[in-house]
Order: structure tokens, then sequence, then C-alpha cells
């Protein structure tokens, strides 16, 4: 298994600015994802972090909004942009080990986020 | 990938066994079935999955039907701390497609 590190694991913020999250694993990993929990919901893939590329952005989520980064195999960043109250959610950071569907998926315990 | 349907919330005596079911009625020959549970304030966190045998580890099993249209999860003996929100899921066994897509999954209580 895999240990990720969130931060900051909460914050609030003023509407109009922007927070960067880390996420830190413990080893090597292939596949690193950013997910979005808004209050009371299920999760929802906001992209997938390649290491050396430009991030894979689902439907709905652009890169101006949710810029990430990956500079390495076991680090990236999520920034949100220009915060409105309807991002106050938890964000979250997974990773995987490889490229196939049957390797395990593992998550940070997310970064909680309100905006005022 | 196929989509699940699971009961919204289900109940469970402290110290009996607790089985959520999930159908999976469209789930095609390459698709795994994953459960990931999510407990209050926490990530989600890997439970079990399996392909068409049955499968069991420390922490729960799963019974996967031989049509593989089902599967149920099982903790044998649930505690108060396994109350959670459990999630199936059903996922493709292809090259770079190793995210997860979470449903609104089955909120389990264990009652003392």
């Amino acid at each position: 298994s895999a240990v990720i590190s969130q931060k900051p694991s909460r914050d609030i913020c003023q509407r109009g600015t922007s927070l960067t999250i880390q996420c830190q694993v413990d080893s090597q990993v292939t596949m690193m994802f950013w997910y979005r929990q808004q209050p009371g919901q299920s999760l929802t893939l906001i992209a997938t972090a390649n290491q050396g590329s430009e991030a894979t952005y689902e439907s709905g989520f652009v890169i101006d909004k949710f810029p990430i980064s990956r500079p390495n195999l076991t680090f990236s960043t999520l920034t949100v942009s220009n915060m409105s109250p309807e991002d106050s959610s938890i964000y979250l950071c997974s990773v995987a080990q490889g490229m196939l569907a049957k390797n395990i998926q593992y998550f940070g315990a997310g970064t909680r986020l309100s905006v005022l | 990938d196929a989509k699940t349907t699971q009961p919204t919330s289900m109940d469970c005596a402290e110290g009996r066994a607790a089985n959520l079911p999930c159908n999976h009625s469209t789930i095609s020959g390459n698709e795994y079935v994953y459960w990931y549970r999510q407990i209050h304030s926490q990530g989600p966190q890997y439970i079990i999955h399996g392909l068409k045998n049955n499968e069991t580890n420390e922490m729960a099993s799963l019974i996967i039907t031989e049509d593989r249209k089902s599967s149920t999860l099982i903790l044998p003996h649930a505690t108060l701390r396994d109350t959670a929100v459990y999630y199936c899921i059903v996922r493709v066994d292809m090259y770079n497609n190793n995210d997860m897509r979470f449903g609104a999954g089955t909120r389990l209580t264990v009652k003392p």
C-alpha cells in the first residue's frame, strides 16, 4: 500500500483567492488522481495528474480553474483558483501503483475547503 | 464501465455479519468488482476486489454470483467502527483505465 499525505488538511478561504493543495506519496507511483467531494455527495474525479505532461481533465473541469502539477513520481499539487462558495468541498488525492484496472487505488485523508 | 445499484442505507447489529448487496447486471467479462468504504471525515479505503471467483481477505469476503450480475460484500463480525459508506465499483481492466468512479454507495450503520 501507499501512504499519502495531503496538506493542508483544512482551510477557510476568501472568495476570489486561490489555494494550492499538496499531495505527497511515500513511494513512486505511476498514476495520481484528484477528486472532489461536495457536501453530502459522492466523489467526482477532477483529473488524472500525469508526470511530465499536462493533466487529463474530466468533463466539467478545466485547467484554468484547477491547475495541476506533477513534477515527479511522488508529488502533485492541485490549485483551486478564483474560489467561490461553490468550491467548498473535500479535495482528495489518490494514487495507483500501475496502469491496469486491477491495480488498487489508495486515497489520502483529503483537504476540507470552506470558501466564504 | 458497468453501472451499479446499491441500497441507500442498511443497519446491522454489532457482532453480526453485515451483507451488503450490489447489482451490476450490465457487467462485461473483463470488468472487475471493487469495494471501498469511506468512514466519516476520512478518504475512501480499499476493501476487496474480484473478477469472477469469490475472494476473502482480513477485512471482508466478496461473493460474486455465477452470472456476475450481482455481488455481496460480507463483513463477518461487524463492529461500530465499520459504520461507513460502502461503495461498489465495476471497472474495465484496460490499460490506462484505472481511475475509480464512485456512485452513491450504501450507508451502513452498525448499532450496539
